[in-house]
């Protein structure tokens, strides 16, 4: 079956600009993760989504990100006025159910690297 | 705080011989381990994970894992490595109550013919 897929799997902005970075998780996956991997760097955590409902943001680096899941399927990850600092890969994960009620490993898509120039 | 360790930036293996990856970890409460792999460009791929039960875990590929949990560890194993094995591998926690991971910096494995 399909796996989780990205877009767009490049991007470059300039300074200052905006960008969207979108995410499908796989069908009927009710969790959604984002992560911020640097490059040599393991995957940090960004947020993660219960279908429609963010509950854990505690990894956003600035009120300039922000993240949306509205129909509790495809979740954006909005960035906003890009810095360098910002340049990294950005990965999405799903997961079938909720953890704590058991424990989902969690399958993440190619990741969509972001250049900040 | 929780967090993970891989000591080893790389570690080179002859083809057809055993591999090891190091990881130790710090975590309140009972941890959940996991391995993950990542090829160039490609997305983390799962390999295995521990929760609970037999201390040596199966996975994916011929890999296995052993946790310890005096030495706080969960080290990577293969009995024969392929030169195919070669790739970045993360080892990552989750707390029982929370739902995000937190990965260690990755040990790039390199199989040599």
């Amino acid at each position: 079956g399909a796996g989780v897929s990205q877009s767009p799997r490049y991007k470059v902005a300039k300074r200052g600009q905006d960008v969207a970075l979108r995410c499908d998780p796989i069908s009927g996956h009710v969790s959604l993760f984002w992560y911020q991997q640097a490059l040599g760097q393991g995957p940090e955590f960004l947020t993660y989504f219960q279908n429609e409902a963010q509950l854990d943001k505690s990894g956003l680096p600035s009120d300039r990100f922000f993240a949306e899941r509205p129909e509790g399927s495809v979740s954006t990850l909005k960035i906003q006025r890009t810095q360098q600092e910002d340049s990294a890969v950005y990965l999405c994960a799903s997961s079938e159910r909720f953890g704590r009620g058991g424990i989902y490993e969690q399958y993440f898509g190619p990741g969509t690297r972001l250049t900040v120039t | 705080a929780q967090s993970v360790a891989q000591p080893e930036d790389q570690v080179n293996v002859a083809e057809g011989n055993p591999l090891t990856v190091k990881c130790t970890y710090s975590v309140s409460g009972n941890p959940y381990l996991f391995w993950y792999v990542q090829y160039p460009n490609r997305g983390l791929q799962f390999l295995l994970k521990y929760i609970t039960g037999d201390n040596l875990v199966k996975g994916s590929y011929g890999f296995e894992a052993e946790f310890n949990k005096s030495q706080t560890s969960f080290h990577l194993k293969k009995p024969s490595a392929l030169v195919s094995d070669s790739a970045l591998y993360f080892c990552a926690v989750r707390r029982y109550n929370t739902d995000k991971l937190i990965f260690g910096t990755g040990t790039r494995l390199q199989v040599f013919p």
